[in-house]
């Protein structure tokens, strides 16, 4: 069956330092991947999607994330953290099952940044 | 892109009674889901909802307990059926754009609903 693990629940990083989340998928065929960011007391925000081609995604707010076949891996990074940046993070991948697209999501890590 | 706004954006309900959860979309949209978000946990399908057609629901969730409507392309309503504490979630309303090979999937604020 379709899943996402996302390792960490809690990650806490200092503001201006470098940012990994991990996600790992389980999907039979070539996923559609995102990442979405849940600010507090907000909606869920698109980070960024890989379906295909170049394997290194390019997000909004200076995310990125790259697809590794070989690892099951579609993990989220950003060079300097801001405070902005504490909320929860979600990985999803597509599920083209049935005829139409529904999202799986990880369990979400949670990041929080110190001044 | 997609504007999607949920009414109510909260509400604290006594056990036994039941909600009605309203989503309106800015664009007409084929696929509409409803999600729900129970505390501090991911987000979980509920159900399916296209135009013209009976909702399709996932496994753990029943038409008797979460009723949805689709009358139009812009429009859906998810009733949560006679509520208990557990049913205490935030409800999201999610639409899907496509684009050129691709799509995205909206979501809005949410409904925070919380069972007394």
């Amino acid at each position: 069956a379709q899943s996402v693990t996302q390792p960490d629940i809690h990650i806490t990083v200092s503001e201006g330092a470098s940012l990994e989340l991990r996600c790992n998928y389980s999907y039979g065929a070539t996923p559609y991947l995102f990442w979405y960011v849940q600010s507090p007391g907000q909606g869920l925000q698109l980070l960024l999607k890989y379906f295909s081609g170049d394997t290194l995604v390019q997000g909004i707010k200076g995310f990125e994330a790259e697809f590794k076949r070989s690892q099951s891996s579609f993990n989220l990074r950003k060079p300097s953290v801001h405070w902005s940046d504490a909320a929860e993070y979600f990985c999803a991948v597509g599920d083209r099952a049935g005829g139409y697209n529904k999202l799986i999501f990880g369990a979400g890590t949670r990041l929080a940044v110190h001044p | 892109s997609a504007v999607i706004s949920q009414k109510p954006s909260r509400d604290i309900c006594q056990r036994g009674t039941s909600l009605t959860i309203q989503c309106q979309v800015d664009s007409q949209v084929t696929m509409m889901f409803w999600y729900r978000q129970q505390p501090g946990q991911s987000l979980t399908l509920i159900a399916t909802a296209n135009q013209g057609s009976e909702a399709t629901y996932e496994s753990g969730f029943v038409i008797d307990k979460f009723p949805i409507s689709r009358p139009n392309l812009t429009f859906s309503t998810l009733t949560v059926s006679n509520m208990s504490p557990e049913d205490s979630s935030i409800y999201l309303c999610s639409v899907v754009a496509r684009e050129y090979l691709t799509y995205e999937q909206y979501f809005g604020p949410g409904t925070r609903l919380t069972v007394t």
